[in-house]
C-alpha cells in the first residue's frame, strides 16, 4: 500500500536553530514529491516539486532534498514567520489520470520562537 | 488576481440539510479538485474534475456531488449532511499537465450537528 509518514509531528525551534524535517515514502514508482506550507486557516501554499533521487531545491531559508526512499525539508536559521504547518505529498506512477491524486502526508508543525 | 475563490467560509448545518461549496478561479487552469481536511487525516480527494465538462471520483466520494458549471467554476454538493462530514474543505487547481503543482483556496469550515 502506498503510504507517507512525516515526522516529527511537532518541532519547537528557537529563531536561528536549524533543523530538518522529514517525509518518507513507500510507493509503487513515484512520479513526483511536493512540499506545501499551510498557515492556519490558510489554504496549503506551494513550495517545491521533486522528481528524482538527488534532486534539490533551495527557497530563503528552505531547502528540499530527495532521495529514493524520501525527502527532507531543511531549514536554515528560521524566523518566527516560518512558523507554519509542512505538508508532504506524493504523486505515483498509479496516479489514476490525475495530478490531484496525491498521497499527503499528515504534516509537521513547526513553531520558530523568537 | 483572487486565484482560487471558495465561498462560504464557514457553515453549519443539521442533519440532513442539504447545501452547495462553490469554488471558482481565475488562474485559466483546467483542472479542477475538491479535498476535505480532518485532524490527523492528510489531505483526501473527494471529487476532482480534469477538464470542463468531465468529473470523477477521488478517494472518498461517497455523500457528495459534484459539477463544473464552465472553466472557472467546481461545485460540491452534499444533499443529506452527515455529522461525519464535518471537515474543513479545500478547493484546489491545477494546470493539468504533468506534475503540476496544486493551487488552493482557504478552504470552507463545515460543521454538521
Amino acid at each position: 500500500e502506498d503510504q507517507v509518514t512525516q515526522s516529527p509531528e511537532a518541532l519547537r525551534l528557537q529563531e536561528g536553530e536549524s533543523s530538518s524535517l522529514n517525509c518518507s515514502y513507500t510507493v509503487s514508482g513515484l512520479r513526483g514529491l511536493f512540499w506545501y506550507r499551510q498557515d492556519p486557516g490558510k489554504g496549503p501554499e506551494f513550495l517545491f516539486t521533486l522528481y528524482s533521487a538527488g534532486e534539490e531545491k533551495e527557497k530563503e531559508r528552505l531547502k528540499a532534498t530527495l532521495t529514493k526512499k524520501e525527502s527532507f525539508l531543511h531549514i536554515t536559521a528560521p524566523k518566527p514567520e516560518d512558523s507554519a504547518t509542512y505538508l508532504c505529498a506524493v504523486q505515483t506512477m498509479n496516479y489514476g489520470g490525475s495530478q490531484g491524486n496525491l498521497i499527503f502526508g499528515k504534516g509537521t508543525k513547526l513553531s520558530v520562537k523568537p | 488576481n483572487a486565484g482560487v475563490t471558495q465561498t462560504p467560509k464557514f457553515q453549519v448545518l443539521k442533519t440532513g440539510q442539504s447545501m452547495t461549496l462553490q469554488c471558482a478561479q481565475d488562474m485559466n487552469h483546467n483542472s479542477m479538485y475538491w479535498y476535505r481536511q480532518d485532524p490527523g487525516m492528510g489531505l483526501r480527494l473527494i471529487y476532482y474534475s480534469a477538464s470542463e465538462g468531465t468529473t470523477d471520483k477521488g478517494e472518498v466520494p461517497n455523500g457528495y456531488n459534484v459539477s463544473r458549471l464552465n472553466k472557472r467554476e467546481f461545485s460540491l454538493r452534499l444533499e443529506s449532511a452527515a455529522p461525519s462530514q464535518t471537515s474543513v474543505y479545500f478547493c484546489a487547481t491545477s494546470a493539468g499537465y504533468y506534475n503540476s503543482p496544486l493551487h488552493f483556496g482557504n478552504g470552507t469550515r463545515l460543521t454538521v450537528t
